[in-house]
C-alpha cells in the first residue's frame, strides 16, 4: 500500500468552479501536511500546509485534514484559469522528506 | 532572490553512459534534497544534505548513483553507468532550516532520457 494515494484525474472544470482535490494516506502517525502546485515544465511549489487536523484557509485556497479518516482536501474557491496545474498532497516525514502522492492534473476551462 | 536552478534541464544520453547533474539551492541553505519523478510514478525522496554531510541517503536506488555536495553550496548527482529505468525527472530541493516545516524550495528539474 502506497503512504499517499491521490487520484491522477485529470479533472476539468469550467472557470469560477469549486474544486475539491483529495488525498488518502496511511500513516496515522504524520503529522504535517502540504499541497504543492506544479506547472508545465517547472518544479514543485509549495501552497499551503497544515498540521494535525482542521482547516486553513489562504485566499481561495483551504486546505483541510481529516485525521480520523486519513484523509486531506484541497478546496479551490472561484476557479481560474491560471489554476491550471498538478497538485501534489504531500506528507512531512521525520527526517526531512517529503513523501509525495502521484499528483491530480487540473484544467480550468475559460 | 535567485530560486534553485538545475543543470541541464535536459539530457538524452544512452544505455552505458554517465551523466552528471548539477544542483544550485538558495543561498545560505543548509539542506539539499533530490527527488526523482519516473514516468507514471509519484516524486520520490533520494537523499537529503545537510551542508556538506549526507543526512540520508535511504531513497537512493542502488550503487549507480553518487550524490556529492563539497562545500556545502552546489551538489551534483551522478549515474554512472546509466541504464534505461533511471529515466525520468530529477528534482533538487533546498531548505535553510533542519527539522520542522522549513519549506522546501524546489528546482525546475532535470529531464533525464536513457536510449
Amino acid at each position: 500500500q502506497k503512504e499517499v494515494e491521490q487520484d491522477p484525474g485529470p479533472l476539468s472544470v469550467p472557470e469560477g468552479a469549486i474544486v475539491s482535490l483529495n488525498c488518502t494516506y496511511s500513516n496515522s502517525a504524520f503529522q504535517y501536511f502540504m499541497w504543492y502546485r506544479q506547472y508545465s515544465r517547472k518544479g514543485p511549489e509549495l501552497l499551503m500546509y497544515t498540521y494535525s487536523s482542521g482547516n486553513k484557509e489562504d485566499g481561495r485556497f483551504t486546505a483541510q485534514v481529516d485525521k480520523s479518516s486519513k484523509y486531506i482536501s484541497l478546496f479551490i474557491r472561484d476557479s481560474q484559469p491560471s489554476d491550471s496545474a498538478t497538485y501534489l498532497c504531500a506528507i512531512f516525514n521525520a527526517g526531512n522528506m517529503l513523501t509525495f502522492g502521484g499528483g491530480t492534473r487540473l484544467m480550468v476551462k475559460p | 532572490e535567485a530560486g534553485v536552478t538545475q543543470f541541464p534541464s535536459h539530457s538524452v544520453i544512452e544505455k552505458g553512459q554517465t551523466v552528471t547533474l548539477r544542483c544550485d539551492p538558495i543561498s545560505g541553505h543548509d539542506n539539499l534534497y533530490w527527488y526523482r519523478r519516473v514516468m507514471g510514478k509519484e516524486i520520490k525522496f533520494l537523499l537529503h544534505f545537510v551542508k556538506e554531510s549526507k543526512q540520508d541517503e535511504s531513497g537512493m536506488p542502488n550503487n549507480r548513483f553518487l550524490a556529492e555536495r563539497t562545500g556545502g553550496t552546489y551538489s551534483t548527482l551522478k549515474v554512472q553507468p546509466a541504464e534505461l529505468e533511471d529515466s525520468g525527472v530529477y528534482f533538487c530541493a533546498s531548505s535553510g532550516l533542519a527539522g520542522g516545516t522549513d519549506t522546501q524550495y524546489f528546482g525546475p528539474g532535470t529531464r533525464l532520457t536513457v536510449l
